[in-house]
């Protein structure tokens, strides 16, 4: 069974902090989604990562592709309270075309 | 114009009541999907339907019952409602072959099982 845990589980930080948020796999995945999910919606693609230590950049956000493809890491650099959210990795075992989504990340930029 | 959109957005009803929640995306996709996101936002797979066939069904009791009539609508249907089935079910869709294969995700229904 492919499992995605992502941690922290929760994180409460102050306007302009930085924060690292990781998802680690025993799995390999062809490809690797982060979103962001905000209360009462679903969740939003952020970026998809694919070949492994591939890095993409999104304003505030680096998303890194582990070499192995089984892990991935979110950065995101002074961190706003437009930030908060439920941050959740997703995995695309390839095959089966069926996303394996991580344990989630909660987290609060306080102002 | 909603890309993927699911009725009712809420949704409480007894134990015991049969009750279907309804998907459709106009983004052209030509994959569909049923989520459940539990109590500790744990998002897991339970159907999948691709070009109105079935590819994915998860291990979910056979109250649930996914039916697609066309490519663009993916219902589900459950019968003999229990307490723990009380969710929130997210309808998805995405396509297969392209590069990125994300998925677009509806806003959800929130079933509450009293």
């Amino acid at each position: 069974t492919q499992l995605l845990e992502q941690s922290p589980q929760f994180l409460s930080i102050q306007e302009g902090e930085n924060l690292t948020v990781y998802c680690n796999s025993s799995s390999v995945f062809s490809s690797l989604q982060w979103y962001r999910q905000e209360p009462g919606e679903g969740p939003v693609l952020l970026v998809t990562v694919v070949t492994g230590g591939e890095v993409k950049k999104l304003k505030r956000l680096t998303f890194q592709f582990g070499d192995a493809r089984k892990d991935s890491s979110l950065h995101i650099t002074a961190a706003q309270p437009g930030d908060t959210g439920l941050y959740l990795c997703a995995g695309d075992g390839g095959a089966t075309n069926k996303l394996i989504f991580g344990t989630g990340t909660l987290l609060a930029v306080q102002p | 114009d909603t890309a993927v959109s699911q009725t009712p957005k809420y949704l409480v009803t007894q134990m015991g009541n049969d009750k279907s929640i309804k998907c459709e995306q106009n983004l052209g996709h030509d994959t569909m999907y049923w989520y459940k996101q539990d109590s500790k936002k744990f998002l897991k797979i339970m159907f999948s339907y691709n070009n109105k066939e079935l590819i994915i069904n998860e291990t979910v009791p056979n109250r649930f019952s996914p039916k697609s009539p066309d490519k663009a609508h993916l219902n589900l249907h459950i019968n003999s409602l229990e307490l723990g089935d009380s969710a929130v079910y997210f309808c998805a869709s995405s396509q297969t072959g392209t590069g990125n294969r994300g998925y677009t995700f509806g806003s959800g229904t929130r079933l509450t099982v009293v």
